[in-house]
């Protein structure tokens, strides 16, 4: 069964910076292409970055671009969201995807890590 | 960036009702729609991609139809278990964007 799990969410003030992790398990994690999505509280799903399979090729929402950055680490099977500069509109939960190989669809979600931008 | 507007915003019906929710793209996205529930509490969850294919241990009571600009996720018969935000979600082209999504509850 597919797994993913993010981690490193918390509390940071306005302009510091957080790295996210999210582990995945059950398939070939190096197949995949992986991405962030966010929601606020209380409000929609908002899709954040992209990565490929390869680690080659990224892409972003305008609202990050410039202070986050996708990476990923094929041989220990983790995505990672670098965000800098954070503003408290960055304030959401995290989740982690993968995009189906075969369908090109969002396919599997993790739980989410929360990230709150306060002062 | 193409827009997704779902309708209704929420919908409450009795257990057993046959419910419809619709999704439309600001342009032309071929079938290249999915839709995810959303459970209190909860990460979201492919319930259909391509518009109409059923996710891989998804109910039989979700079904999805439509192409182009225009897209409907059904329940066709509603269980407590489905109370829920659905969202749609198209994968055509960058920046992938969702919708606003419906509430389900029971009446």
């Amino acid at each position: 069964e597919v797994y993913l799990v993010e981690s490193g969410g918390g509390l940071v003030q306005p302009g510091g910076s957080l790295r996210l992790s999210c582990e995945g398990s059950g398939f070939t994690f190096s197949s995949n292409y992986m991405h962030w999505i966010r929601q606020a509280p209380g409000k929609g799903l908002v899709w954040v970055s992209r990565i490929n399979s390869l680690g080659s090729g990224t892409i972003y929402a305008d609202s990050v671009k410039g202070r986050f950055t996708i990476s990923r680490d094929n041989a220990n099977n983790r995505v990672y969201l670098q965000m800098n500069s954070l503003r408290a509109e960055d304030t959401a939960v995290y989740y982690c995807a993968r995009e189906s190989a075969r369908s090109y669809h969002i396919d599997y979600w993790g739980q989410g890590t929360l990230v709150t931008v306060s002062s | 960036d193409i827009q997704m507007t779902q309708s209704p915003s929420s919908v409450s019906a009795s257990v057993g009702d046959r419910v419809n929710m619709t999704c439309r793209a600001s342009q032309d996205i071929n079938n290249w729609l999915g839709w995810h529930q959303q459970k209190p509490g909860k990460a979201p969850k492919l319930l259909i991609y391509a518009a109409s294919s059923l996710q891989s241990g998804v109910s039989s009571r979700f079904s999805g139809s439509g192409s182009g600009t225009d897209f409907t996720l059904t329940i066709s018969s509603l269980q407590p278990e489905d109370v829920a935000t659905y969202y749609c979600q198209q994968a055509e082209t960058f920046p992938a964007t969702f919708g606003q999504g419906t509430r389900v509850e029971i009446k």
